[in-house]
């Protein structure tokens, strides 16, 4: 079975660039998240949708930063322009109603800098 | 304060050894619980929910004390194999709003 599908795997840009990061989620699961990592504040949560809508952005930093979910098999995530504090990895992950849906499977990550 | 706190180690091991990791939550309305594991430059995966009665998983056995916000994550007879950083995580619900809460990471190292 094909897990959640993120692309680019690196992406390297330079300030005030657009960058665009994809994720495909396993097909019949109906919850998605964004997720940024970095060393000094761990996890967090983005946004995530629910049937293709948003259901909380408040992790959202600002608005440069700006999600999409135009159907049930794909999501973008969008800064524009981009900073180097922007410089992180950003997890896609998605999980399913009905079973536990706190069981969420990430995708392998976007590793972004920003030069 | 920080929602959820763990301990961020490192803890060095050696194999065989018996460690447990610990995690406090500050949302005493949260519902569900979870440890995770995150291997190097990896995405996490679920380790294993944790139940009020507690629940073990062959070498694992997670706990949580509702009444001091705690969770607890032991590991018996240790593997080269379970070095990795272990995440603690909080659902909670605000609204119709799901919270999920990840913890900074307990990072283990098993030493051989």
């Amino acid at each position: 079975d094909a897990g959640v599908i993120q692309s680019p795997r690196h992406e390297v840009t330079e300030m005030g660039q657009e960058v665009t990061l994809r994720c495909k989620p396993i097909s019949g699961h109906d919850y998605l998240f964004w997720y940024r990592q970095t060393m000094m504040r761990g996890l967090e949560l983005l946004i995530y949708f629910n049937n293709n809508v948003p259901i909380d952005d408040s992790g959202m930093p600002e608005d440069r930063f700006s999600a999409k979910m135009p159907n049930a098999s794909f999501s973008t995530l969008k800064i524009q322009p981009s900073e180097p504090r922007d410089s992180a990895v950003y997890f896609c992950a998605s999980s399913v109603q009905g079973q536990n849906t706190d069981t969420q499977y990430f995708g392998p990550g976007t590793r972004l800098t920003v030069l | 304060r920080k929602e959820v706190e763990q301990d961020p180690g490192p803890f060095n091991v050696p194999e065989g050894a018996t460690v447990a990791f610990n995690c406090t939550y500050s949302n005493s309305a949260s519902q569900s619980f979870f440890w995770y594991r995150q291997d190097c430059r990896k995405e996490p995966k679920l380790l294993m929910s944790v139940y009020s009665s507690g629940n073990e998983d062959g070498r694992f056995t997670a706990q949580l004390n509702r009444a001091s916000q705690y969770i607890s994550l032991l590991i018996r007879d240790s593997k080269l194999s379970d070095s990795a950083t272990y995440l603690c995580v909080v659902n909670s619900f605000s609204g119709s709003a799901r919270q999920l809460t990840f913890g900074s990471g307990t990072q283990l190292t098993v030493l051989p």
